[in-house]
């Protein structure tokens, strides 16, 4: 069955400096796709960063990298530069075709504080 | 992206009403999906809306409790029946574009709190 477990509940990191955010995941389809969303305290669901099973390079966006160990099945979240902002809970999803409607299925979150 | 309008944004209900929530996306979508986040939780997948067909409801849900209406492409709602406080959480909807780049959007979410 499709899993993805975040094992760190909670995370502090100081202003300015760079934070790891782990994620693993379990799936038996080749063709998966992998999916990190902020949550601040207003509940939205903000979309950061996809990482496709056959992308070959990690993906980034802005301030915002996945490292992707395939084999390892982790594709864990980097901020740089960390601001205030970004204090938020973060999620992360996995899609698969194992499940023709091709939900999206959660981990159960880091919450991340950044320290001025 | 897609938009999606979500409404309403919070309610306060009392035990064994119902509520109904709508969520109407910017283009037309294939697949909608509905989500609860119980306090302090992440999200739950509650069940996939298709249009002129019925609702896939994940292990856990029932069509009783949680019916969907999907009328056409670009809307459905979500109603939550015969509430007690067990059923407060934020429920959101969320729908897949298929481009990559924007992943699933989410509509803004409905925070429910059932007394």
């Amino acid at each position: 069955a499709q899993k993805i477990t975040q094992t760190q509940p909670g995370m502090f990191v100081q202003e300015k400096e760079a934070v790891t955010l782990d994620c693993t995941y379990d799936t038996s389809d080749p063709s998966y796709g992998l999916f990190w969303y902020k949550q601040p305290s207003s509940g939205e669901m903000i979309f950061l960063i996809y990482q496709g099973s056959y992308d070959q390079q990690n993906a980034t966006e802005g301030r915002y990298s996945l490292n992707f160990q395939k084999a390892r099945k982790s594709a864990n979240l980097v901020i740089s530069a960390s601001q205030l902002g970004d204090s938020a809970m973060y999620f992360c999803a996995m899609r698969d075709r194992m499940d023709s409607s091709y939900k999206l299925i959660f981990g159960s979150g880091t919450r991340l504080l950044v320290r001025p | 992206s897609a938009v999606i309008s979500q409404k309403p944004s919070r309610d306060i209900c009392q035990r064994g009403t119902s509520l109904t929530i709508q969520c109407q996306v910017d283009s037309q979508v294939t697949m909608m999906f509905w989500y609860r986040q119980q306090p302090g939780q992440s999200l739950t997948l509650i069940a996939t809306a298709n249009q002129g067909s019925e609702a896939t409801y994940e292990s856990g849900f029932v069509i009783d409790k949680f019916p969907i209406s999907r009328p056409n492409l670009t809307f459905s709602t979500l109603t939550v029946s015969n509430m007690s406080p067990e059923d407060s959480s934020i429920y959101l909807c969320s729908v897949d574009r298929h481009t990559n780049s924007y992943g699933y959007t989410f509509g803004s979410g409905t925070r429910l709190t059932v007394v």
